[in-house]
């Protein structure tokens, strides 16, 4: 399967936690994007990398979200401390060089109790 | 500020008649769209996808319109099916921002047999 993965698919944690999620791109992909879904709306932008150099972050929803692409290959979105505000899907999607349109993972589902 | 609107939140559609889904925006620096269709707890799944320069773009049953002028694109699907049924996101997005993905709020079809 040549597609986005995501993992875990679910996580559950205890607020004040902190929580990271990984994302595969399909390959060859050079740009990857991570987006926030909570119920009942779209998706809504966080970050993007472009091969290991992530180009835009000022929509991480706050100082707490970071992510890395160290080798221009997977990601990694983390979140400390969280807040039971924090709950929602967490979606990845990759677009290759030259290419328009973005594929998007599965999703991490998070829960903060 | 809601750059992508989709007024409907909901579509009830006959099987094989016709779903016609409503997208609005109001950023003109948009200059590509697509829609994806969503079903619970997995990522969204590309549909189709038009470019600003074109009004028109058919893939088998889907076809989107683009209205420029109007700031307006629809997805027409025909004949509709039962396995339609989803969460439909149209999706906008402007070369000059890195390609980020705006989405509307969605709009849930149910295909009735």
């Amino acid at each position: 399967d040549t597609g986005v993965s995501q993992n875990p698919r679910h996580k559950i944690t205890k607020r004040g936690q902190n929580v990271t999620f990984r994302c595969d791109p399909i390959s060859e992909h050079n740009r990857l994007y991570w987006y926030r879904q909570t119920l009942g709306q779209g998706p809504e932008f966080l970050t993007y990398f472009q091969n290991e150099a992530q180009l835009e972050k000022s929509r991480l929803l706050s100082d707490r979200f970071s992510a890395e692409r160290p080798k221009g290959s997977f990601s990694t979105l983390e979140i400390q401390r969280t807040e039971q505000g924090d709950s929602a899907m967490y979606l990845c999607a990759s677009r290759g060089p030259g290419q328009e349109t973005q594929y998007f993972g599965p999703g991490t589902r998070l829960l903060v109790l | 500020d809601q750059q992508v609107k989709q007024n409907s939140p909901s579509l009830s559609v006959q099987e094989g008649r016709i779903s016609i889904l409503n997208c609005d925006y109001t950023n003109s620096m948009f200059d590509y769209f697509l829609w994806y269709k969503k079903y619970p707890a997995e990522g969204p799944t590309f549909l189709i996808s038009i470019s600003s320069i074109k009004d028109k773009n058919e893939d088998g049953r889907f076809t989107v319109f683009l209205n420029k002028s109007a700031k307006h694109l629809s997805l027409h699907i025909v004949p509709s099916q039962p396995g339609d049924s989803a969460v439909y996101f149209c999706a906008a997005s402007a070369n000059n921002a890195g390609n980020m993905l705006t989405f509307g709020g969605g709009t849930r079809l149910m295909v009735k047999p």
